[in-house]
């Protein structure tokens, strides 16, 4: 098993600033996954962070405007940059634990952004 | 790109009926098929999953089946409870990059 400490797990923020959501894990993963995820709407993937290289970006989402640091095998952040209201949204880190054939996803308690 | 289509999106039930939730996958090399459990403002958890090399799992009043010729796998839980009241997701291993492919949830209501 993982887990993981997400901080903050809510904020408040002017548009036109950004804010940096961090992820603590507790032991050494590989792979680690950044959400985004609408009040009881499904997790939206944003990107894939691997430890040693560039951020893996999905359709939607660039790194300008979500820069993710991997400095580590226990350690990410997500940078939410020059934001707006569409931006309000939980976000919520992940990793997967159990091997190639069989992962469990841990996720975060989640950060609850609102952009005003 | 692969999906997981998951239906309905919001069940309502009687306290003590079964509830039955169903996903689809478009990813034929997927093997590994999890169920999550979100309740109100918590994070997902897994609650049970199953490999394309069974057919059916139980776990005391939750079990999950697999059709893998269909690409469909269902999440059956009995004697509803409560607490089994939260949002649920199916999601399908992609065998490519190792990523779960989410499907879009489902609100469980239980009414008492």
């Amino acid at each position: 098993s993982a887990v993981i400490s997400q901080k903050p797990s809510r904020d408040i923020c002017q548009r036109g600033t950004s804010l940096t959501i961090q992820c603590q894990v507790d032991s050494q993963v590989t792979m680690m996954f950044w959400y985004r995820q609408q009040p009881g709407q499904s997790l939206t993937l944003i990107a894939t962070a691997n430890q040693g290289s560039e951020a893996t970006y999905e359709s939607g989402f660039v790194i300008d405007k979500f820069p993710i640091s991997r400095p580590n095998l226990t350690f990410s952040t997500l940078t939410v940059s020059n934001m707006s209201p569409e931006d309000s949204s939980i976000y919520l880190c992940s990793v997967g634990i159990g091997g190639l054939a069989e992962t469990e996803a841990f996720f975060g308690q989640g950060t609850r952004l609102t952009v005003v | 790109g692969e999906n997981v289509e998951q239906h309905p999106s919001t069940l309502s039930v009687q306290e003590g009926d079964s509830a039955v939730i169903k996903c689809t996958y478009s990813d034929s090399a997927s093997n590994y098929f999890p169920w999550y459990k979100q309740e109100l403002g918590k994070r997902p958890q897994l609650i049970i999953d199953i490999r394309s090399n069974v057919g059916e799992k139980k776990d005391q009043r939750i079990a999950v089946t697999l059709n893998k010729t269909a690409k469909h796998f269902s999440l059956h839980i009995t004697e509803t409870q409560p607490e089994d009241s939260a949002v649920y997701f199916c999601a399908a291993l992609m065998d490519s990059n190792y990523q779960l492919i989410w499907g879009a949830g489902t609100k469980l209501i239980i009414k008492p």
